[in-house]
């Protein structure tokens, strides 16, 4: 069965470093979406993306973050320098159409540690 | 604002025994509502999902949950839980947007089950 991949697994930085999280979304799926999981707390929408650009974002979605589809299959979140509080799991997924009626795939997850 | 209540942040069954997990969902519209169950290192699965009609919803690995707009819940119910199925256990009511629905999940019930 197709899945949505991510990597790394873990990765830890230093504050006021630049990271960028990786996705590999299901091959024939169109809209992609980045969450997180801080640590103790719930899974939180930050993004959602379709055609190229960003169909909607959250709050915590700020200037710090942004996100690519830099060829056919990848799909990245980038966080520009980052803060101790962006410690957490992120989770990255992936749909075919738009509307409730389908599903969103979620990968592993990659442990993102900000020292 | 929707919301979703997970009251339950740690359940143990026993192997065998049937189990409830509780969702609450605060939402102004006729909410669409998942279950998503993480394992260890893998990403989040869809068990199931309400989206309209039939108030009791079947999904897989033998799970079902029941819509209850009056009480504003979305339990999910297995009548015998399997070693296996321990894990950790989101509910979800999708929030449309521009497009697709982003995902407004609750803070996720841990199930541990004993021999």
């Amino acid at each position: 069965e197709p899945e949505v991949t991510q990597t790394p697994s873990h990765q830890v930085t230093q504050m006021g470093q630049e990271v960028i999280l990786r996705c590999v979304p299901i091959s024939n799926h169109l809209y992609f979406y980045w969450y997180r999981q801080i640590l103790g707390q719930k899974v939180e929408f930050l993004v959602s993306f379709y055609n190229n650009e960003i169909s909607e974002k959250s709050e915590i979605f700020d200037d710090q973050f942004s996100v690519e589809r830099p060829d056919g299959s990848n799909f990245t979140l980038k966080i520009r320098s980052t803060k101790l509080e962006d410690s957490a799991m992120y989770f990255c997924a992936s749909k075919w159409v738009a509307g409730v009626a389908d599903t969103q795939y979620f990968g592993p997850g990659t442990r993102l540690t900000v020292l | 604002a929707q919301s979703v209540t997970q009251p339950d942040i740690h359940i143990t069954v026993s192997e065998g025994a049937s189990l409830e997990l509780r969702c609450n969902y605060s939402y102004g519209a006729t909410p669409y509502l998942f279950w998503y169950v993480q394992s260890p290192g893998q990403g989040l699965q869809l068990l199931l999902k309400y989206f309209s009609g039939d108030t009791l919803v079947q999904g897989i690995k033998g799970f079902e949950a029941e819509f209850k707009r009056s009480q504003s819940s979305f339990n999910l119910r297995k009548p015998s839980v399997h070693w296996s199925d321990a894990a950790e256990y989101f509910c979800a009511v999708g929030a449309k947007g521009n497009s697709g629905y982003a995902l407004n999940f609750g803070k996720g019930t841990s199930l541990l089950v004993t021999p």
